[in-house]
């Protein structure tokens, strides 16, 4: 299995403009996982999802941030507009939910947010 | 809330050394714990877990043990090489929500 796959690793873009982070979780996970890491604050879930539902968004920073979960492949996570205070690395995760516990998560690789 | 405390860093050590990070943590329940690792300019990757009290986790030469009664599963490996560098997190689930520790930077020196 490729593992969880997220694009792209690496983005700059200047305050204001519209980010869209992508991530496809492995095959046959059922639950999907966004987290920011930063030196100040560590790492933070923003969301989770469950069979393409949003269950707990609690972490989700602002109304500038938002989450979708179109299908079981397929997850983004869209900052509108950015700013600088948004650099971080930005991972997903998947796992899945189902006997016996616990329900490991596996990461992807990251990606990199840089907001001039 | 269900939180973890690990052992500030960065810790420093020479290859063949001994490496001891603490994790304690406060949960309602019985949680599973975990170390995930994270090498420079990677994801987290899953190092050990344990599920219930007593348990030990091992995997790659580190272990832990989770005890209920210090609440702690603290981290240690026997002799650590360079490869082992990296940033090392105690977490915590609950339910479904992972409760990451803030990190402890671990660089061997050859």
């Amino acid at each position: 299995d490729a593992g969880v796959i997220q694009s792209p690793r690496h983005e700059v873009t200047e305050m204001g403009q519209e980010v869209t982070l992508r991530c496809k979780p492995i095959s046959g996970h059922n639950s999907l996982f966004w987290y920011r890491q930063t030196m100040m604050r560590g790492l933070e879930l923003l969301i989770y999802f469950n069979n393409n539902v949003p269950i707990d968004d609690s972490g989700m920073p602002e109304d500038r941030f938002s989450a979708k979960m179109p299908n079981a492949s397929f997850s983004t996570l869209k900052i509108q507009p950015s700013e600088p205070r948004d650099s971080a690395v930005y991972f997903c995760a998947s796992s899945f939910q189902g006997p016996p516990q616990p329900y490991e998560q596996y990461f992807g690789p990251g990606t990199r947010l840089t907001v001039t | 809330g269900d939180s973890v405390t690990q052992m500030e860093g960065p810790v420093t050590l020479s290859e063949e050394a001994f490496l001891t990070i603490n994790c304690t943590y406060t949960a309602t329940g019985y949680p599973s714990l975990f170390w995930y690792v994270q090498y420079p300019g990677e994801g987290l990757q899953l190092l050990l877990k344990a599920t219930k009290a007593d348990d030990k986790g091992s995997n790659k030469g580190f272990e832990a043990t989770y005890r209920k009664e210090t609440t702690s599963f603290h981290l240690e490996k026997g002799s650590v090489q360079v490869s082992d560098s990296a940033v090392y997190f105690c977490a915590l689930m609950g339910d479904y929500k992972l409760s990451f520790g803030a990190g402890t930077t671990v660089t061997v020196r050859a």
